[in-house]
């Protein structure tokens, strides 16, 4: 079946250590791949996109994910983390030519002082 | 500019009313998506407009769910004979309009629904 899954519900690191969140997908065709991120009470903001062409790319904050073909998986990450980067994070897949966004299930990440 | 708009950001509805949840687009974006988050979960679609012509809502769950977007700006979700299950917040997005798929959606804060 066609899905985006983020295996980790909940992560929790300390301030100034690295993260990764993971995210895997099981679509037919390369998709094109965002990460969003959302605090309690706001919307989904954007942080990265891939669509073509170099597989690491940069995104906001500090962030940047690698697209991995052979493993479907488009993993954020991020060296150093902050404690205002607590929020939840979501992978989303588009498909050629189908309007509509796929979101994998969120990871919550907390982050210890 | 501002971005995407939702009111009211909360309502409590009781069982069997009915609800009108209204989108303010970025101006001058084409595409126009309508999404259900239920608690612990992804964004689930539910629509999409192009300008006013709803071209997809193959997401809405029951004939109880109705969304217009009369003069391809504002649209307002409706949801007749409210369930509990239908207790989730609803996120509203908009694109520019380019090509399928890969275009970028920009959210709006969302309603949060809660059916007694």
């Amino acid at each position: 079946a066609q899905s985006v899954t983020q295996p980790d519900i909940h992560i929790t690191v300390s301030e100034g250590a690295s993260l990764e969140l993971r995210c895997n997908y099981s679509y037919g065709a390369t998709p094109y791949l965002f990460w969003y991120v959302q605090s309690p009470g706001q919307g989904l903001q954007l942080l990265l996109k891939y669509f073509s062409g170099d597989t690491l790319v940069q995104g906001i904050k500090g962030f940047e994910a690698e697209f991995k073909r052979s493993q479907s998986s488009f993993n954020l990450r991020k060296p150093s983390v902050h404690w205002s980067d607590a929020a939840e994070y979501f992978c989303a897949v588009g498909l050629y030519n189908f309007n509509k966004f796929y979101f994998g299930s969120g990871t919550k990440l907390n982050v210890k002082p | 500019g501002a971005g995407v708009s939702q009111s009211p950001r909360y309502k409590v509805a009781k069982r069997g009313q009915d609800v009108a949840l209204r989108c303010d687009p970025i101006s001058g974006h084409v595409s126009l998506f309508w999404y259900q988050q239920a608690l612990g979960q992804g964004p689930e679609f539910l629509t999409y407009f192009q300008n006013e012509a709803q071209l997809d809502k193959s997401g809405l769950p029951s004939d109880r769910f109705f969304a217009e977007r009369p003069e391809g700006s504002v649209s307002t979700l409706k949801i007749q004979r409210t369930q509990q299950e239908d207790s989730a917040v609803y996120l509203c997005a908009s694109s520019l309009g380019g090509q399928p798929g890969r275009e970028t959606q920009y959210f709006g804060p969302g309603t949060r629904l809660l059916v007694l």
